[in-house]
């Protein structure tokens, strides 16, 4: 699977729109690009997944370019309780059971 | 119901001790998962079952043993571990286990200390 990498940190204030952007070079035809959202002490949820071009649901947009070496996340108008860790993954489908790999995440802050 | 049930949420065992981590879901998924997160870290995963079948074992060391008694339900053994092996154990379930566009579910964890 492509290994993704994604900055170690962002800070960001209250009100402000956060863009993390995640590269994934070697990613294949058929894979996807999936974002998990982690609170201290919790399990990670899912928050959004695109194949190209723009996603949005009601939490977050992902922008993913035409050649999809990369991917964006953004969330509007963060709070305080969005501050967690963000993780960017390549998925991809197979006959069997279909493995999620982490990368290192993103630990974003977000500043009254 | 979309939520993944685990207990105990704290555990701590010693070395000899035999104790087991339980995972519910009741959302007829077919595909259920073990993770382990250590402080810091991304989680890592030990075991799939699909279809109440283990489909992946990632070279997890045999003092860790699952069980999947039905669709619902996910145990995991543990046995004689060592104090590396202190982490947040997550379960996850998913729909099926192949289609590229099923959302994996999280638990909340189990806490598990190693004395």
């Amino acid at each position: 699977l492509a290994k993704t990498t994604q900055p170690i940190s962002m800070d960001s204030y209250e009100g402000q729109e956060v863009n993390i952007t995640c590269s994934h070079n070697n990613i294949a035809t058929n894979d996807y690009i999936t974002w998990y959202q982690q609170f201290p002490s919790q399990g990670p949820r899912f928050i959004i997944q695109g194949y190209k071009t723009k996603v949005t649901n009601e939490v977050a947009s992902l922008f993913i370019p035409a050649d999809r070496k990369s991917s964006t996340l953004s969330l509007p108008r963060v709070s305080l309780s969005d501050t967690a860790v963000y993780y960017c993954l390549v998925v991809r489908a197979s006959g069997s059971a279909r493995q999620l790999t982490f990368g290192s995440g993103t630990q974003l802050t977000v500043l009254p | 119901d979309t939520e993944v049930t685990q207990t105990p949420k704290h555990l701590v065992m010693g070395m000899t001790n035999k104790k087991s981590l339980k995972c519910e879901q009741h959302m007829g998924h077919r595909a259920m998962y073990w993770y382990k997160q250590k402080a810091k870290k991304p989680p890592e995963l030990m075991f799939v079952y699909s279809y109440e079948k283990l489909s992946i074992n990632e070279s997890v060391p045999s003092r860790f043993s699952p069980e999947c008694p039905n669709s619902s339900l996910l145990n995991l053994h543990l046995h004689a571990l060592q104090p590396e092996d202190s982490a947040l154990y997550l379960c996850a379930s998913s729909p099926t286990s192949g289609y590229i566009t099923d959302t994996q579910y999280f638990g909340p964890g189990t806490r598990l200390t190693v004395l």
